[in-house]
C-alpha cells in the first residue's frame, strides 16, 4: 500500500524559514519524481515543485521560485521542501504528491498518490 | 502557461442524476495529459481520470472522461451520496509545469 506522510508544517512568522519532509513507502521511491502540491485555506490546487527521480531536475512555480527548494532523499524514502522568505500568502495545506513519470523530460506527469497534508501558516 | 477554466462553478443535483463538468483550456493540451480529480472536504484529492479517458485503479465506471484539444469533460452517469465533492481538472502536457483548474463543486440539490 501506498503511503505518503508529511510532516513540518507549524505558525511561523513572516520572512521565516521551515522544512517540510515526506516519507513515503509501499512503492520504488526512487522509479518516481515526486511533487509539492499546496492548498490555501478555502481555495484550489496549486502545484508547486517537482524533482526528478534522482534529484537532478528540479522545477518550481513562479510563486515559489527563489525562496523554496525541493530535495530528496533516496535512501531515505524521503522528500523534503526547504520554505525561505515565507509570506502570508504561503499559508496553505501542503501535500507530497507521487507523480507517475521519473523525469519532466516530456510531461511531468499526473499525481496518482497524495499524502494527507501539512498544515503551514504564515502569521505574525 | 496553460491556464484551465472549469464550468460551472458550482453544480446542484439530485442522487440519481447525471453530471457534466467541463475543463477548457487556453491553448491545446498535448496528447491529452488531462487529468481529473475528486476533493472531499477535509480529505487529499483523489486520482479518478488520466489521458483525458482512462479511469484510474479502483474508480466505478459511472465516472467517465472524454475530450481533446482544449475541450474535455467529466460525466458521472448516476450521482451516488458519496460522489458530491470538489472536482479539479488539471494539464501536464506542458513540461514542466502543471497547472490546475479551479474546480467545480457538485452539490446536494
Amino acid at each position: 500500500e501506498v503511503q505518503l506522510v508529511e510532516s513540518g508544517g507549524v505558525v511561523v512568522q513572516p520572512g521565516g524559514s521551515l522544512r517540510l519532509s515526506c516519507a513515503a513507502s509501499g512503492f520504488t521511491f526512487d522509479d518516481y519524481a515526486m511533487h509539492w502540491v499546496r492548498q490555501a485555506p478555502g481555495k484550489g490546487l496549486e502545484w508547486v515543485s517537482l524533482i526528478s527521480w534522482d534529484g537532478g531536475s528540479t522545477y518550481y512555480a513562479d510563486s515559489v521560485k527563489g525562496r523554496f527548494t525541493i530535495s530528496r532523499d533516496n535512501s531515505k524514502n524521503s522528500l523534503y521542501l526547504q520554505m525561505n522568505s515565507l509570506r502570508a500568502e504561503d499559508t496553505a495545506l501542503y501535500y507530497c504528491a507521487k507523480g507517475t513519470v521519473d523525469t519532466a523530460m516530456v510531461t511531468p506527469g499526473y499525481f496518482d498518490y497524495w499524502g494527507q497534508g501539512t498544515l503551514v501558516t504564515v502569521s505574525s | 502557461e496553460i491556464v484551465l477554466t472549469q464550468s460551472p462553478g458550482t453544480l446542484s443535483l439530485s442522487p440519481g442524476e447525471r453530471a457534466t463538468l467541463s475543463c477548457r483550456a487556453s491553448q491545446s493540451v498535448s496528447s491529452s495529459y488531462l487529468a481529473w480529480y475528486q476533493q472531499k472536504p477535509g480529505q487529499a484529492p483523489r486520482l479518478l481520470i488520466y489521458g483525458a479517458s482512462s479511469r484510474a485503479t479502483g474508480i466505478p465506471d459511472r465516472f467517465s472522461g472524454s475530450g481533446s484539444g482544449t475541450d474535455f469533460t467529466l460525466t458521472i452517469s448516476r450521482l451516488e451520496p458519496e460522489d458530491f465533492a470538489v472536482y479539479y481538472c488539471q494539464q501536464y502536457g506542458s513540461s514542466p509545469v502543471v497547472t490546475f483548474g479551479p474546480g467545480t463543486k457538485v452539490d446536494i440539490k
